[in-house]
This record gives structure tokens, C-alpha cells and sequence, in this order.
């Protein structure tokens, strides 16, 4: 089966800057998830989604970032302005409906941004 | 909520030599634990998975984890490392079925030939 597709790979802009993010997740995968992971940390949640509707958004920094599922299949995840403290990989994965905890997920190989 | 926590941020082992990661874990029941590896430039990958059952798992690539609930721990081993096993490793847990995962802050692996 095909993976977990994001793009860009990398984006480069410069602060105050707007960016978005693409994901389509693996077929039949309701939940989909976008995660940061800044250089020497681990991925932290920003968003949950189930089909097209939010299931956890609490550490999504809503001043600045926003996302959507709108067909409850394809996902972007914008930052708009964009701060230096941005800079990071954003990873998406999806799961099957219910199982992300217990089967984990698949994730896709991450858009690294860097804000200058 | 649930924490994980990897306590070595970096480890060097020389090529054959054995391997052992460390995660320990803060929940109050049985989490849904995993372990993760990540290449440089690559999204992660799913070594193994515990929840219940044997407490001895195996994964790919030929690692395993055992579950120690007195211990709060989930730690990865591997008899003999491989130049191709350096990379970064993520301990995750998960309260329930549908729910997200929370990563430790990782290790990173390094292996001397």
C-alpha cells in the first residue's frame, strides 16, 4: 500500500512569512495527525482528526496555525505568521479509525521548515 | 497524563556489540507502548508495539522490548549492533485505542565500527 504522503520535503521563509503543508494520508485511514518535532525533541501532537472533523487540537497554537481536513481524506496544516521557533520537521500520520494507540501509526517522511 | 521518558539522550556502541535503550513511562494503568526509529531525513518507522500479553516483544530488524510493570519500563534491546542501526529511537505511549501517541525525547544512536 502506498504510504503517507506530505510536501514540500523542506521550505525555507523567512519570519512573519505565511506556510503550508500538505498530507494525504494512507487510504481508508480516518485519523490523521500532524505532529512538530523541533531538532533534539520528540513529536508533539498539534492536531488530531477524525475523517474531517477535530478530535484533539489543544496544543495546536491557534493564534498562528490552523488545519483542515475538508473531505475528511487530504489535510494542510498552515502557520501564518510564522515565528523562528517554528523551525522544525512537521510530521503527518494517519491510523485506521480507533486504532492509532493500539496498532500506531504510519507516518509520513515530514516537511522540514526552517524560518529565518 | 501520560509522560514518557528516555533518560539517555545519546548512546555509542561499537558494531556487534549488545544494545539497550531505556523508557520508562507514567500512567496509571497498562499504556499502549511502542518504539519508534527514526533515520536522519526520515519520518519514523515502527520497530514494535506492547499492550498485553507476553511481556517479552519482538520487533523488526531484529530488536525486542520488554514490559516491566514494577518498573514502569519498556526498554529496547539488541544482542548485536549494526553500522545501519544508527539513528534515533522514540519510546511512545497511548492510554487508549483511539487516542494519540506521546513520544519520549528520543536516543540517539551511535555505532562505532
Amino acid at each position: 500500500e502506498a504510504g503517507v504522503a506530505q510536501s514540500p520535503r523542506y521550505k525555507i521563509i523567512e519570519k512573519r512569512q505565511s506556510v503550508a503543508f500538505w498530507c494525504n494520508p494512507i487510504s481508508g485511514h480516518a485519523t490523521l495527525y500532524w505532529y512538530q518535532q523541533i531538532l533534539g525533541q520528540g513529536p508533539k501532537l498539534l492536531i488530531q482528526f477524525q475523517n474531517n472533523g477535530v478530535v484533539d487540537d489543544s496544543q495546536l497554537p491557534k493564534d498562528r496555525f490552523s488545519a483542515e481536513r475538508l473531505k475528511g481524506v487530504d489535510s494542510t496544516l498552515k502557520i501564518q505568521p510564522a515565528k523562528l521557533e517554528d523551525s522544525a520537521v512537521y510530521l503527518c500520520a494517519s491510523s485506521l479509525a480507533g486504532t492509532g494507540a493500539a496498532y500506531g501509526y504510519t507516518f509520513g517522511s515530514g516537511t522540514r521548515l526552517t524560518v529565518v | 497524563a501520560q509522560s514518557v521518558t528516555q533518560p539517555d539522550i545519546h548512546i555509542t556502541v561499537s558494531e556487534g556489540a549488545s544494545l539497550e535503550l531505556r523508557c520508562n513511562y507514567s500512567y496509571g494503568a497498562t499504556p499502549y507502548l511502542f518504539w519508534y526509529v527514526q533515520s536522519p531525513g526520515q519520518g519514523l518507522q515502527l520497530l514494535l508495539k506492547y499492550f498485553s500479553g507476553d511481556t517479552l516483544v519482538q520487533g523488526i530488524k531484529g530488536f525486542e522490548a520488554e514490559f516491566k510493570r514494577s518498573q514502569s519500563s519498556f526498554n529496547l534491546r539488541k544482542p548485536s549492533v549494526h553500522w545501519s542501526d544508527a539513528a534515533e529511537y522514540f519510546c511512545a505511549v497511548g492510554v487508549n485505542a483511539g487516542n494519540m501517541l506521546t513520544f519520549g525525547g528520543g536516543t540517539r544512536l551511535m555505532v562505532k565500527p
